[in-house]
């Protein structure tokens, strides 16, 4: 079945510096991936949209400076959360849609310190 | 007021019970996801709905679109079965997703 590979799944960064994140698609081509964080006891909530080889797309109160995303090619989207501060401590997951359906990356948890 | 509500927020059942986990949404969707999300994080989709119901092993899915409602089912639910289920729509545009705040579940030997 589709798989998709997120790494690293637990980092612990220091505040300002910038954390980088990576999403794969290992068995099939993904020209859009979603980018997604989750809070404690929350929900998912949709961050951006990755389009392979154009600017990503970016929801409504999320700052693409902080959050830069890359879809350099077909199986890979990367997410740099970059100067890092506590409160973008959080977990963060992609999907990719493949034949009408989503497949998830296994998330990322973040502890900025 | 969320697009996407659930019901109930926690539920804790015996092994083996039958279990119903609802949702409900308030937008017009073009599909309805069921994810499953354990306790490091990971998240699994289990099915995505348009109509009707959908069955894979112990979980069932149902949907009815005219009263924007779906529930998911576990028979003979099991310890393993244990995690926070999510409910999602998409709507409108490709990438509009709602998600429901999720039903921890939890299931006693």
């Amino acid at each position: 079945g589709a798989v998709v590979s997120q790494h690293p799944s637990r980092v612990i960064c220091k505040s300002g510096t910038s954390v980088k994140i990576e999403c794969r698609s290992l068995d099939f081509q993904a020209t859009t991936m979603f980018w997604y964080r989750q809070f404690p006891k929350q929900s998912l909530m949709l961050m951006a949209t990755s389009n392979e080889g154009s600017k990503a797309t970016y929801e409504q109160g999320v700052e693409k400076d902080k959050f830069l995303i890359n879809h350099a090619s077909l199986t890979l989207s990367t997410l740099t959360v970059t100067s890092a501060h506590p409160e973008d401590s959080s977990f963060y997951i992609c999907s990719a849609n493949r034949d009408n359906g989503y497949t998830f990356g296994s998330g990322t948890r973040l502890t900025v310190v | 007021k969320n697009e996407v509500e659930q019901s109930p927020q926690n539920l804790t059942a015996q092994e083996g019970e039958f279990i119903t986990i609802n949702c409900s949404y308030s937008v017009g969707i073009s599909a309805l996801h069921w994810l499953q999300q354990h306790p490091g994080g990971g998240i699994v989709s289990l099915f995505m709905l348009s109509s009707g119901k959908k069955k894979h092993g112990r979980l069932i899915a149902t949907i009815n679109i005219q009263e924007k409602h779906s529930s998911l089912h576990i028979t003979a639910s099991h310890p393993r079965d244990s995690a926070v289920y999510i409910c999602a729509v998409r709507s409108g545009g490709y990438n509009q997703f709602y998600f429901g705040t999720g039903t921890s579940l939890t299931v006693i030997p």
